[in-house]
C-alpha cells in the first residue's frame, strides 16, 4: 500500500499570503489528523477529521482551517500568514477514530513565511 | 489534561550500547502510549503503542518499551545501539474514553546519537 502522501513538499509564502496543503491518507483510512511541528512548540496537534466532519479542534486561531473530502482526502489551509506559521506540517491517518488507533504520517509539508 | 515528558532533549551511546529513552506521562485515564521516531528531513513512524494488552511491548528495529504504571512511566530500549538508529524520538499518549479521539499529545523530543 502507498503511504500517505503530502503536497506541496516544500512552500515559500509571503505574509498576509494565504496557502492550501494536501493531504491524501493511505488506501482505506478514513481519519485524517494534522500536526504542526516547530523547534519551539514540538508536535502540536490541529484538527482531525473522520468522514467528511471535524471531530476534534486543537488550540489554534481561526486562521487554520480544514476540511475532508469525500474519498477521505484532507486540505487545511491557514489565511493571512504570519512568520511564526513557518512550520513543517504533518498529516496522518488511521484506519478508524478510536484513540489506540495507529497513525501513519506522510513526510509532510516545510512551510516557509517571509 | 494529558502530558507527556521526555527527560533528555539528546542522548548519546556509542555503536553497541544500550539505548535507553525516557518517557513519563500524565493522564487521568488509562492512556495509550506511542513511541514514533523521525529521521531528518521525513515524517514520523510508528515503532510501537501500548494500548493495556501487555504491558512489554516490542516494535520494529529491535525497540521495545514497558509500561510501568506505579510510575507513569513508558520508557523505550533498545539492547544494542546502531548508527542507524540516531534520529529523534517521540513518546505519545492519548487517552481512552473521552472525545479527543486520535489526538496525540506529544513529548518534546530526544534527539539520540550514536558513535562508532
Amino acid at each position: 500500500k502507498a503511504g500517505v502522501t503530502q503536497t506541496p513538499r516544500y512552500l515559500i509564502k509571503t505574509r498576509g499570503q494565504q496557502v492550501t496543503l494536501s493531504c491524501s491518507p493511505i488506501s482505506g483510512h478514513r481519519s485524517v489528523s494534522w500536526y504542526q511541528q516547530t523547534p519551539g512548540q514540538g508536535l502540536q496537534f490541529l484538527f482531525e477529521y473522520f468522514s467528511e466532519t471535524q471531530r476534534n479542534k486543537g488550540n489554534f486561531p481561526g486562521r487554520f482551517s480544514g476540511r475532508q473530502f469525500s474519498n477521505s482526502r484532507s486540505e487545511m489551509n491557514v489565511s493571512t500568514l504570519e512568520l511564526g506559521d513557518s512550520a513543517l506540517y504533518l498529516c496522518a491517518s488511521s484506519s478508524s477514530l478510536g484513540q489506540g488507533s495507529e497513525q501513519y504520517f506522510g513526510p509532510g509539508t516545510r512551510l516557509t513565511v517571509t | 489534561a494529558q502530558s507527556v515528558t521526555q527527560l533528555g532533549s539528546h542522548v548519546s551511546v556509542s555503536e553497541g550500547a544500550l539505548v535507553l529513552l525516557r518517557c513519563n506521562y500524565s493522564s487521568s485515564v488509562p492512556p495509550y502510549l506511542f513511541w514514533y521516531v523521525q529521521y531528518p528531513n521525513q515524517g514520523l513512524q510508528l515503532l510501537l503503542k501500548y494500548t493495556s494488552a501487555a504491558t512489554l511491548v516490542k516494535g520494529i528495529n529491535g525497540f521495545e518499551a514497558e509500561f510501568k504504571k506505579s510510575e507513569t512511566s513508558f520508557h523505550l530500549t533498545k539492547p544494542s545501539a546502531h548508527m542507524s538508529d540516531a534520529a529523534e524520538y517521540f513518546c505519545a499518549v492519548t487517552n481512552a474514553g473521552g472525545t479527543s479521539y486520535g489526538k496525540l499529545t506529544f513529548g518534546q523530543g530526544t534527539i539520540l546519537t550514536v558513535h562508532p
